[in-house]
């Protein structure tokens, strides 16, 4: 089973160049989310979806876009990269918002 | 204050030992709570959730003291391949996690 995939995988931006992450899901879930994790500072929420056709912002929302194209996925944005947004970035899934979450892979994402 | 504080360690045990965690939250209303765990440069995933009562899987028991707000992860025969981030996890309302920064274990040989 593929689960959560995010693609790419890694990706080297220069400042000021846009970018959208992929994420999909294959269980049916109807919640999504995307984190970003920075060295001691834990995961922190960027946007989620509880349901298909709703968006809204989470901690960090400042410079990212999504869209939750359907069910099975949702998009991460960044309309102009800055080195500040150098990350790595991960999307989850639940069957029911804030319960059990299950990742990708996670994109790894460097801005010069 | 953060939401949801851990000692990030690192934890260095050697193979067998029984080592715990600790995690505090400030918030009274968060309603259920998690342990998950995260590899080297992997994605986190879900070990075991935390129950009023406390709860057992094998070598490692959870509990839950709401009158002290935290929560606690032990593990029993340590082994090497516990080694690991564990990532406190509490959910609130609005169908959000909240995540702790992760406590560090390296069991060593």
């Amino acid at each position: 089973n593929a689960g959560v995939t995010q693609t790419p995988k890694f990706q080297v931006l220069k400042t000021g160049q846009s970018m959208t992450l992929q994420c999909a899901q294959d269980m049916n879930h109807n919640s999504m989310y995307w984190y970003r994790q920075d060295p001691g500072m834990g995961l922190r929420l960027i946007y989620y979806s509880a349901s298909e056709g709703t968006t809204d912002k989470g901690e960090v929302p400042n410079g990212y876009n999504v869209s939750r194209l359907n069910k099975r996925e949702f998009s991460l944005r960044l309309e102009s990269a800055a080195p500040s947004q150098t990350s790595v970035y991960f999307c989850a899934s639940s069957d029911v918002a804030g319960y059990e979450q299950y990742f990708g892979p996670g994109t790894r994402l460097t801005v010069t | 204050r953060k939401e949801v504080e851990q000692d990030p360690g690192p934890f260095n045990v050697p193979e067998g030992a029984t080592v715990a965690f600790n995690c505090t939250y400030s918030n009274s209303a968060s309603q259920s709570f998690f342990w998950y765990r995260q590899d080297c440069r992997k994605e986190p995933k879900l070990l075991m959730s935390v129950y009023s009562s406390g709860n057992e899987d094998g070598r490692f028991t959870a509990q839950l003291n709401r009158a002290s707000q935290y929560i606690s992860l032990l593990i029993r025969d340590s082994k090497l391949s516990d080694s690991a981030t564990y990532l406190c996890v509490l959910y609130n309302q609005g169908g959000k996690l909240i995540f702790g920064q992760g406590t560090e274990l390296s069991v060593k040989p």
